[in-house]
């Protein structure tokens, strides 16, 4: 089993909509959850960060943690074409500085 | 504030040679990360810095990588000899604390193709 898991998409959604992307994982012990978002040939850059069980709100993105069920979600609402880009699950579980998933693609539609 | 910055950015070299990667952090970033990306697969780390010393290298595939950061500055990726599996993006990240609640920023990393 991967350690990080990720649907690699296509992801669609039409402009204005909510785009939901979920990240599932291996181990218990995962103490810190990232989103990162990256343009193809562009450096990673950090979108959200979460530690807590629960919701975490910054503007459009919603970052949400379920530790029992192992698994990080992030919302984006009111999705835009420039929100179209890789998204990058990653953690941290006291052994590996970061740990990351394969990545989701996203396209919203104009 | 400039960002990480990487160089080169595309580095194209035959099977044997050596070829050197460069970082340069955040200022007054004293952790420093290396991580390597091949294609199809997921950023995998290779190397963790607290300024000049080396924290963790669990991720170095083998001898042939050789990572430095004389000074507690820049750093700089050496792969001698390369190989064709050596091939993918290496990036560099870096942050003020270390990583369980400080989140990395992250270069646009170097491209490197192995002939």
């Amino acid at each position: 089993q991967k350690e990080v898991e990720q649907n690699s998409g296509p992801l669609s959604v039409p402009e204005g909509a909510i785009a939901s992307l979920n990240c599932t994982y291996s181990d218990r012990g995962s103490q810190s959850f990232f989103w990162y978002r990256q343009y193809s040939g562009k450096s990673p850059e950090l979108i959200m960060f979460i530690y807590s069980n629960g919701d975490k709100e910054d503007g459009r993105f919603t970052a949400q943690l379920n530790k029992a069920s192992q698994y990080v979600s992030l919302l984006i609402r009111d999705s835009q074409p420039s929100d179209s880009a890789t998204y990058l699950c990653a953690l941290y579980s006291g052994n590996t500085p970061l740990v990351f998933g394969k990545g989701t693609r996203l396209s919203v539609i104009a | 504030e400039a960002g990480v910055t990487q160089f080169p950015s595309h580095s194209v070299i035959e099977k044997g040679q050596t070829v050197t990667l460069r970082c340069d952090p955040i200022s007054g970033h004293d952790n420093l990360y290396w991580y390597r990306r091949v294609m199809g697969k997921e950023i995998k780390f290779l190397l963790h810095f607290v300024k000049e010393s080396k924290q963790d290298e669990s991720g170095m595939p083998n001898n042939r990588f050789l990572a430095e950061r004389t000074g507690g500055t820049y750093s700089t990726l050496k792969v001698q000899p390369a190989e064709l599996e050596d091939s993918g993006v290496y990036f560099c990240a870096s942050s003020p604390t270390g990583p369980k609640n400080q989140p990395q920023h992250f270069g646009d990393g170097t491209r490197l193709s192995i002939l």
